[in-house]
């Protein structure tokens, strides 16, 4: 079946330094691909999508690229901020038997110092 | 906009107890799915509903149900109440295919 893999955090970071979060995934056909964060304590947020090979997902300075030959959809922040600090989930769509769920990585916990 | 909600924010059970969750889509949105959260882990589907019609089940036992009503609320079941049902309840609502809106969750405890 379709599943996502992502690097196992956490991941400790001081402000300002450059992010990445790593995400492979396997699946039938050319699902489209998202990442979804959540702050302690909430639900899950959209935060950016792709939903075709090669296209770039962007939103709040963080970005991710559609990379079908490497099955992957790694997530990139240039410079991170302390209100940047939660856990990043990275999720592709599975069309297969008439429904339309999301299939979602184990998570990573991101904590970003001053 | 009135994003996704749900309601109790938290509820506290005995094992063999029932439950019900409730969820309000985003307006205009006919679809409504539901994830169980364990702590640690990525949510896992249960259910989605479109237009009062499930469209989908995940693998999880017939003690959890569900329904859709036509003004495109939705409630979760479970019945017979265990221990590994302490989770995070997640409830999304869609309205074009593939990206799904989550309410901030009804967290479920088992004693």
């Amino acid at each position: 079946g379709n599943s996502v893999t992502q690097m196992e955090g956490p991941v400790t970071l001081s402000e300002e330094a450059f992010l990445t979060i790593n995400c492979t995934y396997t699946a039938t056909g050319y699902p489209s691909l998202f990442w979804y964060v959540q702050y302690p304590g909430e639900g899950l947020q959209l935060l950016l999508k792709a939903t075709k090979a090669d296209d770039k997902g962007s939103n709040k300075g963080f970005e991710a690229t559609y990379r079908k030959e490497t099955t992957s959809f790694h997530l990139e922040k240039g410079s991170v901020q302390v209100s940047d600090s939660a856990v990043y989930f990275c999720a592709l769509s599975d069309r297969g038997g008439g429904s339309e769920k999301l299939v979602f990585g184990k998570g990573t916990k991101l904590t970003v110092n001053p | 906009d009135t994003g996704v909600t749900q309601s109790p924010t938290h509820l506290i059970k005995t094992r063999g107890q029932q439950v019900t969750l409730r969820c309000s889509p985003i307006s205009g949105h006919k679809s409504v799915s539901w994830y169980q959260q364990v702590l640690g882990q990525g949510p896992q589907f249960i259910f989605q509903y479109y237009e009062k019609e499930e469209r989908g089940r995940g693998n999880f036992p017939d003690r959890f149900s569900a329904r859709q009503f036509p003004n495109y609320s939705s409630e979760l079941n479970v019945n017979a109440l265990l221990l590994g049902d302490s989770a995070l309840y997640l409830c999304a609502s869609s309205l074009s295919p593939d990206t799904q809106y989550f309410g901030p969750g009804t967290r479920l405890t088992v004693l």
